[in-house]
């Protein structure tokens, strides 16, 4: 499925370093969701936004700080970040945030905080 | 709490060989079920879904899975793996309702196939 895009697919950052993750959905979609992917660990929720609202931040740390300008963009603002949270970040979208709706998924970001 | 269990972290089969990846779930009413695939490098793809209605559902590339509310399991299955098939499997469950659904994900099974 490539209706989910994300850039950068890799990025090494310091841990003073700001920077920004994209996610752009094609799918018509107006759900969109940040998840966490760490080895060895589940794949965790961190954001979701409906029709462009954040509707859970499952308890993220605030260095990670999303924004939802439509329903077709999706960005994670970073800062301050720690090595462990080096990780794959995925981005997902949806019809609706509903428990039977199918997420769409784009292909991660790796990022590396030294 | 939802919960998701996939008790193997990984498995090797030989190509052509049979493949059943487990999948236990703990939910109180009817789950959503789900099975993704995420190819090295790659996001999650959606195999198959289980809502209501037949148990054994089928999925794409000759996946499909069998929901047994008894056992509280979801298990995948497919005939005769391919090389291809190599990758890893997380089984999910939705969780909630209205607009405030998402997903939870077991730890993920990571298949490799022996030729």
């Amino acid at each position: 499925e490539t209706g989910v895009t994300q850039t950068p697919r890799h990025l090494v950052m310091g841990m003073t370093n700001k920077k920004s993750l994209k996610c752009e959905q094609h799918l018509g979609h107006n759900a969109m969701y940040w998840y966490k992917q760490s080895a060895k660990k589940p794949l965790e929720l961190m954001f979701v936004y409906n029709f462009k609202e954040q509707t859970e931040n499952n308890s993220v740390p605030s260095r990670f700080s999303p924004e939802c300008p439509n329903s077709s963009h999706l960005f994670l603002h970073l800062h301050t970040l720690q090595p462990e949270d080096s990780a794959l970040y995925l981005c997902a979208s949806s019809q609706a945030a509903g428990a039977t709706d199918t997420q769409y998924f784009g292909p991660g970001t790796r990022l590396t905080v030294l | 709490a939802q919960s998701v269990t996939q008790p193997d972290i990984h498995i090797t089969v030989s190509e052509g060989a049979s493949l059943e990846l487990r999948c236990n779930y703990s939910y109180g009413a009817t789950p959503y079920l789900f099975w993704y695939v995420q190819s090295p490098g790659q996001g999650l793809q959606l195999l198959l879904k289980y809502f209501s209605g037949d148990t054994l559902v089928q999925g794409i590339k000759g996946f499909e899975a069998e929901f047994k509310r008894s056992q509280s399991s979801f298990n995948l299955r497919k005939p005769s793996v391919h090389w291809s098939d190599a990758a890893e499997y997380f089984c999910a469950v939705g969780r909630g309702g209205g607009s405030q659904g998402n997903l939870i994900f077991g730890k993920g099974t990571k298949l490799s196939v022996k030729p």
